[in-house]
C-alpha cells in the first residue's frame, strides 16, 4: 500500500465549476498535511497546509482534513483555465519527513 | 528574495560521466532535501540536510551518487558514474524548521543521460 494516493486523474471540470481533489493516507500518525501545485516542466509550488481537523479556506482554496478517516482533500471553487495543472498532496509523518503523493492532473475547460 | 536557486536547468550527458548539480537555499532556512522527480516514482526524497549536516540518506540510489553541503547557502548532488537511469528532474527545496514545515523548491535541474 502506498503511503500517499491520490487518483492520478485526470479530472476535468469546466471553468466556473468546483474541482475537488482527494487525498488518503496510511499513516495514522501523521501530523501535517500540504497541498503542492506543478505546472507542467515547474516545480511544485506549495498553496495549502492544514494540521487539524475540519477545513482551511484561502481564497478559491478550500483543504479539508479528515483524520479519522486519514483523508484530506482540496477543493477548487471557480475553477479557472489558469488552475490546470497537476496537485501533489504531501504528508509530513513527523520530524522532517515528508511524502508526496503521485499527484492528481486537473483540466479546467474554458 | 531569489527563491532556491539550482544550477545548471539542463544537463545532457553520456553515460559514465560525472555530473553535478548545484543548489543555493533561501537565506536563513535551515533544512535541504534533494528530491528527484520521475513519472514513474513521483517524487522520491534522496537525502535532507538539518544545519549543513546529513540526517538522513536512505533515498540516495546507490553508491554513485553523493551529496554535500558545505556551508549553509551551498550544496551539490553528485553522480558519478552517470547511468541512463539517472535521467529525471532533480529539485532542491528548503524550509526553515518551524513554521508549516512546506518547502520552496527550486527550478529544477533536467538530467539527461545517454
Amino acid at each position: 500500500q502506498k503511503e500517499v494516493e491520490q487518483n492520478s486523474g485526470p479530472l476535468s471540470v469546466p471553468e466556473g465549476a468546483i474541482a475537488s481533489l482527494n487525498c488518503t493516507y496510511s499513516d495514522r500518525g501523521s501530523q501535517s498535511f500540504f497541498w503542492y501545485r506543478q505546472y507542467s516542466g515547474k516545480s511544485p509550488e506549495l498553496i495549502m497546509f492544514i494540521y487539524s481537523n475540519g477545513d482551511k479556506e484561502d481564497g478559491r482554496f478550500t483543504a479539508q482534513l479528515n483524520k479519522a478517516s486519514q483523508y484530506v482533500s482540496l477543493l477548487i471553487r471557480d475553477s479557472q483555465p489558469s488552475d490546470s495543472a497537476t496537485y501533489l498532496c504531501a504528508v509530513n509523518t513527523g520530524g522532517f519527513k515528508t511524502i508526496f503523493g503521485a499527484g492528481t492532473r486537473l483540466f479546467v475547460k474554458a | 528574495d531569489a527563491g532556491v536557486i539550482q544550477s545548471p536547468r539542463h544537463e545532457v550527458t553520456e553515460m559514465g560521466q560525472e555530473v553535478t548539480l548545484r543548489c543555493k537555499p533561501i537565506s536563513g532556512h535551515n533544512s535541504l532535501f534533494w528530491y528527484r522527480q520521475t513519472m514513474m516514482r513521483g517524487l522520491e526524497l534522496l537525502i535532507y540536510f538539518n544545519n549543513n549536516v546529513p540526517i538522513d540518506d536512505s533515498g540516495m540510489p546507490e553508491d554513485r551518487f553523493s551529496a554535500k553541503m558545505p556551508n549553509a547557502s551551498f550544496s551539490t548532488l553528485k553522480i558519478q558514474p552517470s547511468e541512463p537511469r539517472d535521467s529525471a528532474v532533480y529539485f532542491c527545496a528548503s524550509r526553515m524548521e518551524g513554521g508549516n514545515y512546506g518547502y520552496t523548491f527550486g527550478s529544477g535541474t533536467r538530467l539527461t543521460v545517454v
